[in-house]
């Protein structure tokens, strides 16, 4: 399967903390993806990390990406309680973009 | 709002009803998507057209079928369709290889068949 896989599926945090989610994936890429969804509505694209790429940043998020391991992970810092939402990584293959999507990682901020 | 607009945001249907599902995108895109999304499972790719052509067919059953007249309009006609059907379906637009490689998704259409 292509699809990404991500990791903890629930995690609860409090207001100012850092979260972290992981993501891992089985087949060559050409870019991974994130996208947040707030409950019951679209997926809103974060932030995308090239497969030459190694780190990125977009404000408060921090992503990586490391091929060897067919991994990446997603750094949300001085999380607030509007964070919370389902965040997905999503994977695009080189011949076209197809975007593959995991369960996600659910994300709780406590006020 | 995404530039991706999905009618309607409710649906109750029957099993023996026919309806169908709109999406529209005002992005210029020229590939769209139909996802489907059920409680704890991974967003499920269904549809993928590229064009106005149907480039991905991840073994739907036919009680789905999709059309795209146009590259602004996607439809997913439905008929016949069982309870386990009910679920979240989105429907997404992107640029193809030359453009920027993100998708833009819809407010999704929440399905309940009874």
């Amino acid at each position: 399967s292509q699809q990404g896989e991500e990791d903890p599926q629930a995690l609860s945090i409090q207001e100012g903390e850092n979260a972290t989610m992981n993501c891992s994936y089985k087949t060559s890429i050409n870019n991974l993806q994130w996208y947040r969804q707030n409950s019951g509505r679209g997926l809103v694209h974060l932030i995308l990390i090239r497969s030459n790429e190694r780190e990125k940043h977009s404000g408060r998020l921090r992503v990586t990406l490391d091929t060897s391991k067919k991994s990446s992970s997603l750094l949300i810092t001085a999380s607030r309680a509007a964070d919370t939402a389902s965040y997905f990584c999503a994977t695009a293959a080189y011949n076209f973009n197809k975007f593959y999507f995991g369960s996600g990682t659910k994300l709780n901020v406590k006020p | 709002e995404t530039g991706v607009t999905q009618t309607p945001r409710h649906l109750v249907m029957g099993m023996t009803n026919k309806k169908s599902l709109k999406c529209e995108q005002h992005l210029g895109h020229n590939a769209m998507y139909w996802y489907k999304q059920s409680a704890k499972k991974p967003l499920e790719l269904m549809f993928v057209y590229s064009l106005e052509e149907r480039v991905e067919n991840n073994s739907v059953p036919s009680r789905f079928s999709p059309e795209c007249p146009n590259s602004s309009h996607l439809f997913l006609h439905l008929h016949t369709l069982q309870p386990e059907d009910s679920a979240l379906y989105l429907c997404a637009s992107s640029q193809d290889l030359t453009g920027r490689p993100e998708a833009f998704f819809g407010q999704g259409t929440r399905l309940t068949v009874v």
